[in-house]
């Protein structure tokens, strides 16, 4: 069964620093997300991507975030500057349809700023 | 965005079902349930979704209120793979990004 794939697993990077999350969606879906979950809280919506760009982004995808889809078949998520509050859990999600909910999440990469 | 409650924690059996309940008293008529998983650690799993029929699918079956104001997720044969927090979200059928808000859910603990 096809999947969604997340590399690295775990990055710890320091203060300040400039991370790269990966994501490899399901070949042939279209719709594309990144959500994180801060240890112990809820999991949260931070952006969406259609057809090389954003269609929606919360608040907390400021300035520091950019995503990008840099060929067929990676997503990436970059955060320029780490904050310290930026530790949690980041996962992608893609869908194949427009109208639906069911997306298909990876298995995350947990980013540690120290 | 209509919201939901649901109990934070549930146990039940290994082997027998368990009945996951949500609340959706506000919910719109042409809004959708839907119930996604989260075993620890783990990325969300979608699960199962509904707008009024119940649904059933190989992981679950969906049982929705006449009035819709209520659903229950049932998993008939529970196991401990089944341990994980259940979240029922209520979507509109279109939106800007189809983004999915997730609460606090139910963390369902399945004993041996």
């Amino acid at each position: 069964e096809p999947e969604v794939t997340q590399t690295p697993s775990h990055q710890v990077t320091q203060m300040g620093q400039e991370v790269i999350l990966r994501c490899v969606p399901i070949s042939n879906h279209l719709y594309f997300y990144w959500y994180r979950q801060i240890l112990g809280q809820k999991v949260e919506f931070l952006v969406s991507f259609y057809n090389n760009e954003i269609s929606e982004k919360s608040e907390i995808f400021d300035d520091q975030f950019s995503v990008e889809r840099p060929d067929g078949s990676n997503f990436t998520l970059k955060i320029r500057s780490t904050k310290l509050e930026d530790s949690a859990m980041y996962f992608c999600a893609s869908n194949l349809e427009r109208s639906s909910y069911e997306q298909y999440f990876g298995p995350g990469t947990r980013l540690t700023v120290t | 965005d209509a919201k939901t409650t649901q109990p934070p924690s549930m146990d039940c059996a290994e082997g027998r079902a368990a009945n996951l309940p949500c609340n959706h008293s506000t919910i719109s008529g042409n809004e959708y349930v839907y119930w996604y998983r989260q075993i620890h650690s783990q990325g969300p799993q979608y699960i199962i979704h509904g707008l009024k029929n119940n649904e059933t699918n190989e992981m679950a079956s969906l049982i929705i209120t006449e009035d819709r104001k209520s659903s229950t997720l049932i998993l008939p044969h529970a196991t401990l793979r089944d341990t994980a927090v259940y979240y029922c979200i209520v979507r509109p059928p279109m939106d800007s990004s189809y983004k999915l808000i997730f609460g606090s859910g139910t963390r369902l603990l399945v004993r041996p």
